[in-house]
């Protein structure tokens, strides 16, 4: 079936503008997860939706941050006044949950610039 | 909070060779440990996972192994390929409920040649 994808594939955008970052979860899934992957790293944590509600947003790194989940599918992860230090890719990963499934499976990603 | 030491950063093989990467984790109450592979340009795909009530883990050339005592893991690869090479990264957490957020380490790009 479909897996996880996310939109834009690649966006570029100059400092101190707004961007929206889109997440499509597989059908079915329950837990939404973003995570940001710089250059030579492994993806770290930003936050965590179970259903509509953010469960845990400790990993975002300040208020310039945000993400939604209205309808408890598709996420946006929004990011305001952006810096040079935002760029980075942005994945976004989907997980079942139910019956102790506690796989995660990412989407290709979004690769964010700022310039 | 949880901290996952990999290593090595990078790993040379011939086609046919073993690769082994390893993994250390700092807390004990982590219970779950996924591999995934990541390709330029692609999202991290799982490729194995192993529970902390389990030793051992095999999925044809694959396998994991997990010292709860120690606090390492590590990913044993076989008869590798080519088509092995990527980026593989180790995870650590601790599932409660449903809601695991994974620890990274911070990767080993395996280089196979032919």
């Amino acid at each position: 079936g479909a897996g996880v994808s996310q939109t834009p594939s690649n966006k570029v955008t100059e400092k101190g503008k707004y961007v929206e970052l889109r997440c499509d979860p597989i059908s079915g899934h329950t837990a939404l997860y973003w995570y940001r992957q710089s250059l030579g790293q492994g993806p770290e944590f930003l936050i965590y939706f179970q259903g509509t509600g953010a469960a845990d947003d400790s990993g975002l790194p300040n208020d310039r941050f945000f993400a939604v989940r209205p309808e408890g599918s598709v996420s946006t992860l929004k990011i305001q006044r952006t810096e040079r230090g935002d760029s980075a890719v942005y994945l976004c990963a989907s997980s079942l949950t139910a019956g102790g499934a506690y796989e995660q499976y990412f989407g290709p990603g979004t690769r964010l610039t700022v310039t | 909070g949880e901290n996952v030491e990999q290593h090595p950063s990078t790993l040379s093989v011939q086609e046919g060779d073993s690769a082994v990467i390893k993994c250390t984790y700092s807390d004990s109450a982590s219970n779950y440990f996924p591999w995934y592979k990541q390709e330029l340009g692609k999202g991290p795909q799982l490729i194995i996972d192993i529970r902390s009530n389990v030793g051992e883990k095999k999925d044809q050339r694959i396998a994991v192994t997990l010292n709860k005592t120690a606090k390492h893991f590590s990913l044993h690869i076989t008869e590798t390929q080519p088509e092995d090479s990527a980026v593989y990264f180790c995870a650590a957490s601790i599932v409660d409920t449903g809601f695991q957020k994974l620890v990274f380490g911070t990767g080993t790009r395996l280089l196979v040649s032919p």
